[in-house]
């Protein structure tokens, strides 16, 4: 069976930063491109940002831009996203992704349950 | 950027009945050199990992029933669930992956009359 597996989401303090990872059993990362999505509350869902399946290739909303940093980690089968100077705006629960191929431009195939990002004072 | 707008925001429909979700996208997506429209359609419930039912606009995911069905092209999409079961109680979102950002529709709850 497939899981997809966030982690690190928390309360944090405006200016804060956060580290999520994800990690997945049943499936691999290797070679797939990996995105994060978020859900603010009683909103849709907004994309946040995608990496290659080699890595070498993000991209990141507007929203986020110069703040967020993806990453993944082959060896460890992870995905991880680094939230600097987070403010009210980024409250959602985030959701990590596996994109269905190694190139950036496809449809998610699998999804986490998300984690719980919560930015407050 | 392109706006991805769902229609209507909620729908109540009968058990074994029809359910019809459209989706707008305010530019093409379809892209030209490989005849693809980058759109997909996703369940979710509460507290589950929202689900893959449909990609390139029409193309059902492994395990899909086949109840589940997308159509459309260009600019304007449908997700079709004929014959509704209790478990298709869900939000639904489509999506375009043809430009980043790889914006979603706004999300239509589905429920049972």
């Amino acid at each position: 069976e497939v899981h997809l597996l966030e982690s690190g989401g928390g309360l944090v303090r405006p200016g804060g930063s956060l580290r999520l990872s994800c990690a997945a059993s049943g499936i691999s990362f290797t070679g797939y491109a990996m995105a994060w999505v978020r859900q603010a509350p009683g909103t849709g869902l907004e994309w946040v940002s995608v990496v290659s399946g080699a890595g070498g290739v993000t991209f990141y909303a507007d929203s986020v831009n110069g703040r967020f940093t993806i990453s993944k980690d082959d060896s460890n089968n992870m995905v991880s996203l680094q939230m600097n100077s987070l403010t009210v705006g980024d409250t959602a629960t985030y959701y990590c992704a596996r994109v269905s191929s190694d190139i950036v431009d496809r449809h998610f195939d699998y999804w986490g349950r998300g984690t719980v990002v919560t930015v407050s004072s | 950027d392109i706006v991805m707008t769902q229609s209507p925001d909620s729908l109540a429909v009968s058990l074994g009945g029809r359910a019809t979700i459209n989706c707008k996208s305010s530019q093409n997506i379809l892209y030209s050199s490989n005849n693809k429209n980058y759109l997909a359609w996703y369940q979710h419930k509460p507290g589950q990992p929202p689900k893959l039912l449909i990609y390139w606009a029409s193309t059902r995911e492994s395990g899909v029933p086949d109840r589940f069905r997308g159509s459309g092209s260009g600019t304007d999409f449908t997700l079709t669930i004929s014959s509704l079961q209790a478990e298709d109680v869900a939000v639904y979102f489509c999506q375009q992956y043809y430009n980043t950002p790889y914006s979603f529709g706004q999300g239509t709850k589905l429920e049972i009359k």
